[in-house]
Formats: structure tokens, sequence, C-alpha cells
């Protein structure tokens, strides 16, 4: 089993202010890196799915960072809403299997 | 719109039974995944089938079985389900193996082995 952490665990933002929180994994043997966001009482749902060292990707008010060198992702969310309140899973990719992070759950406060 | 069905969302058994858990996935996935969550650990894959009748035990594949006879098919069979089993089970599909495909996930099932 491979080793991918999330850190902090969980986190408490006021609406309106931006977070973001780590994704630490092995920088050997990288194929992909995914982030997820699972909603409470629904499916997991991609967010992101990260290949090159150095990319950046966005979608909305939710952007990620890769560095595969040193083995970290940062998942940015800028102008809380109530909406983005979830758990985000990071997953690390070799070959076919996915490991994945316990997960950061963020709570918005209204 | 991508969807993966579990039919049981809520399920309570007996300690010894037989359980069986159904995924079913309507995109041609060739790939079919079945995790399970446990608070403060991440997702743990049990099983993965990459072909019909095809299986590779994932990382804890202890007291689990699968099934997959038909491509948008796979089963997950607790053979004599245990108290340590109580879980969230989860279900998923992809296509290929290449690094960039998204996984797509199930809701859930819910089991409780009492």
């Amino acid at each position: 089993i491979l080793n991918v952490e999330q850190s902090p665990q969980s986190l408490h933002v006021q609406e309106g202010d931006s977070t973001n929180f780590t994704c630490s994994f092995p920088s050997s043997n990288f194929y992909a890196l995914h982030w997820y966001r699972w909603e409470t009482a629904k499916s997991p749902e991609a967010l992101f799915v990260m290949t090159l060292n150095g990319d950046e990707k966005k979608k909305g008010r939710i952007s990620a960072t890769l560095n595969t060198k040193e083995g970290y992702s940062y998942l940015y969310i800028k102008g809380s809403q109530p909406e983005d309140s979830a758990t985000y899973l990071c997953a690390f990719k070799n070959d076919y299997k996915l490991s994945f992070g316990a997960g950061t759950t963020v709570t918005v406060r209204a | 719109d991508v969807k993966v069905t579990q039919s049981s969302r809520y399920l309570v058994k007996r300690t010894g039974e037989k359980v069986f858990l159904e995924c079913v996935q309507d995109m041609d996935h060739e790939n079919m995944f079945w995790y399970r969550q446990d608070p403060g650990l991440g997702l743990r894959l049990i099983y993965f089938s990459y072909d019909v009748k095809m299986k590779e035990k994932g990382d804890i594949p202890e007291g689990y079985s699968v099934s997959r006879e038909k491509k948008e098919r796979f089963s997950l069979i607790l053979e004599s389900a245990s108290t340590n089993q109580t879980s969230m089970y989860l279900c998923a599909s992809s296509r290929g193996i290449g690094m960039g495909n998204t996984i797509y996930f199930g809701e859930g099932s819910w089991l409780t082995v009492v």
C-alpha cells in the first residue's frame, strides 16, 4: 500500500475566505495524481487528473498544482462558498491502481 | 451521463452470512473496482477487474471474493461476514488503464455486520 498523506484532516473556513490543503505522495514511479470531491450522500466526483510536473489545473474557484519531484500537490479554494463543503480526496496513480489519501474535510461556515 | 449503480445502499447482516454487493456501470468500461472506506483511512482497494472473468487482488482482499460474468456488472462477495467487515463499500469503473483515466464511483453501500 502506497503512502499518500493529506493534511490537514479537517478544516473550517469562513464563507468568502480562501483556503488550501496538501497531498503528499511517493516521488518515484509517478503516473498521475487525481483529486476528487466527495459530498455527503453522493459519489466521489473527479475534479482533476494531473500528469506533468508543474501542472496547474483550474475549475471555477478550485485549482490545483503538482510537484512530482518533491511529491506534493496543493488544492486551493478561492472565496469559499457553503457548497464547497465536502471531503477532498487525492489519489496517487502508479501502474494501474490508485492509492488514496484519507481526505481533507472542508466545512464552510456561512 | 456516466452512471455507476450500487443496488443495495444499506444492509444489515448477521455474522457468518454470505453477502453479495452488486455494482453495475453503463459506460462500457473495461475496469471495475471495489474499495472500502473506514474513518481515518483512505479508500482501500479490495479487488479490481480489467476484463470479463478477470480479477486481481487489491490491497485488502482477505475475506472477500468477486465475480465479473458480464462487462457491466462486478459483484463483491463476503463469503462469511464478520463484524470487522462493517464498512462503507464503494464500487468504481474506468476506461482502460491510461494515466489520465478518471475513475467514476457509485454512491456506496453501507454494510453493518452484527
